[in-house]
């Protein structure tokens, strides 16, 4: 069965520390990876995917199929990020479903 | 702007009293889907139409149910609603056009109370 694991509920970083936002996953077969990101009073949304390649405000996150994992790095973390990030897995196995995981609260610190 | 639309933002019911939840959207899209999210706790998959074919999730209880009348409007049904049931239910859409450009788009949730 498909899972998603973001091990730090919690995690504060100084600004302008690099952050990463850690996630693994378990699915058998190609998965798609996202990473969603709720900010204050916001509507849960889309930060990046895997399969883009892009980075998004200043984050990328890289597939990693050999440790399972997508973790979500910046390398200057600024006040604005401060937000509930979650994981999230979809793929051919799962139809349109998607999972996710039970999210990291990040908080920059000025 | 088009969007996942919820109503309402709280809704408060009565230990088995049944409680209706709508979630509407303009976005066109083929996939409505409805979680269930407890706090800090991920939000956890009830069920999704893919146009008019119902997935429930195996581990959803029959105590929820949904329609999807149309393209436009999807509801969560709680028949019974229990204390356990007290959470913050997220509705979203995909296109499910398998265009490798999937996403989901994500309303602003209706938190229910259960008294």
């Amino acid at each position: 069965a498909q899972r998603v694991t973001q091990p730090e509920k919690l995690l504060s970083v100084f600004k302008g520390a690099p952050v990463e936002l850690k996630c693994n996953y378990s699915y058998s077969g190609s998965p798609e990876l996202f990473w969603y990101v709720q900010y204050s009073r916001q509507r849960l949304q889309l930060l990046l995917r895997h399969i883009s390649r892009e980075s998004i405000k200043g984050f990328t996150a890289d597939l990693n199929k050999g440790e399972t994992s997508f973790h979500l790095k910046k390398p200057f973390a600024q006040e604005e990020d401060s937000a509930m990030y979650y994981c999230a897995l979809s793929g051919s196995n799962t139809g349109n479903q998607f999972y996710f995981g039970t999210g990291t609260s990040l908080t920059v610190i000025p | 702007d088009a969007m996942v639309i919820q109503n309402p933002r709280y809704q408060v019911t009565q230990f088995g009293k049944p409680v209706t939840l709508s979630c509407s959207q303009t976005l066109n899209h083929n996939v409505m889907y409805w979680y269930q999210q407890k706090s800090s706790q991920a939000p956890k998959l009830l069920f999704h139409y893919y146009d008019k074919d119902f997935n429930n999730e195996a581990d959803t209880p029959d105590n929820f149910q949904s329609r999807r009348p149309n393209t436009s409007f999807c509801f969560l049904d709680i028949r019974s609603p229990g204390l356990g049931d007290a959470a913050m239910y997220l509705c979203a859409t995909s296109s499910g056009r398998g265009t490798g450009d999937e996403k989901l788009f994500f309303g602003s949730g209706t938190q229910l109370s259960v008294l």
